[in-house]
């Protein structure tokens, strides 16, 4: 079965430093793996995705993810930090053989410090 | 462009009243997918539709039903709301195939007393 982990609950990053939010992955076949972004009160909003090719994927608001077959990791990244990238961010997998179903992890939420 | 509605925004629910959280899309997509959010769980799966009239269980169906009569409803029913089910609820809908993300709605916020 696929599955999804998010090692941290919570990451505090000072404003202007880099930040990196971790995200391992479970699926049988190739897997195809999103980062999404909740704010307060609203819905989830799709940030990025890898599919094949390149390792490194570039997303919505300066946000990048690193994609590693070897460790089965996807983290998500960003070089500098803004006090508005403070949210809840969730990692998900899509397994190839079954593309219906998309599985998410707990969450990590971003707390970015003036 | 509307993009996925829910409503209710919020409900109260006393234990074994039922009730059904409505969804619907107009960016006429196949796929549609409900999931429940609970605080440091993150979403899981509740039931999915591939198309009209298709429906199948995700990773906690019970106390749960769905339908899918339109590609664009697809409603989740509460039939006796117990105190477990107090959540948020999230309606969202996607494209058929591997690289489409998906869209989601606002939720809904469901509290059983």
């Amino acid at each position: 079965a696929q599955s999804v982990a998010q090692p941290e609950d919570q990451v505090n990053v000072a404003e202007g430093n880099p930040l990196t939010v971790k995200c391992t992955y479970s699926v049988s076949g190739n897997p195809y793996l999103f980062w999404y972004v909740q704010y307060p009160n609203r819905g989830l909003q799709f940030l990025l995705k890898y599919i094949t090719g390149d390792n490194l994927v570039k997303g919505s608001y300066g946000f990048e993810a690193e994609f590693n077959k070897s460790q089965t990791s996807f983290h998500l990244k960003k070089p500098s930090a803004l006090v508005s990238d403070s949210a809840l961010y969730f990692c998900a997998v899509r397994d190839m053989n079954r593309d219906d179903k998309i599985i998410f992890g707990k969450g990590t939420r971003l707390h970015i410090l003036p | 462009n509307a993009g996925v509605t829910q409503t209710p925004k919020f409900r109260i629910l006393k234990i074994g009243q039922s009730m059904t959280l409505q969804c619907t899309q107009d960016m006429n997509h196949n796929y549609m997918y409900w999931y429940r959010q609970d605080p440091g769980m993150g979403l899981k799966l509740i039931y999915y539709s591939v198309g009209a009239g298709i429906t199948d269980k995700g990773e906690v169906p019970n106390g749960y039903n769905v339908s899918r009569s339109t590609t664009e409803d697809f409603p989740l029913r509460l039939e006796l709301a117990a105190p477990s089910q107090t959540s948020v609820y999230f309606c969202a809908s996607s494209n058929q195939g591997y690289n489409s993300p998906l869209h989601f709605g606002n939720g809904t916020r469901l509290t059983v007393t």
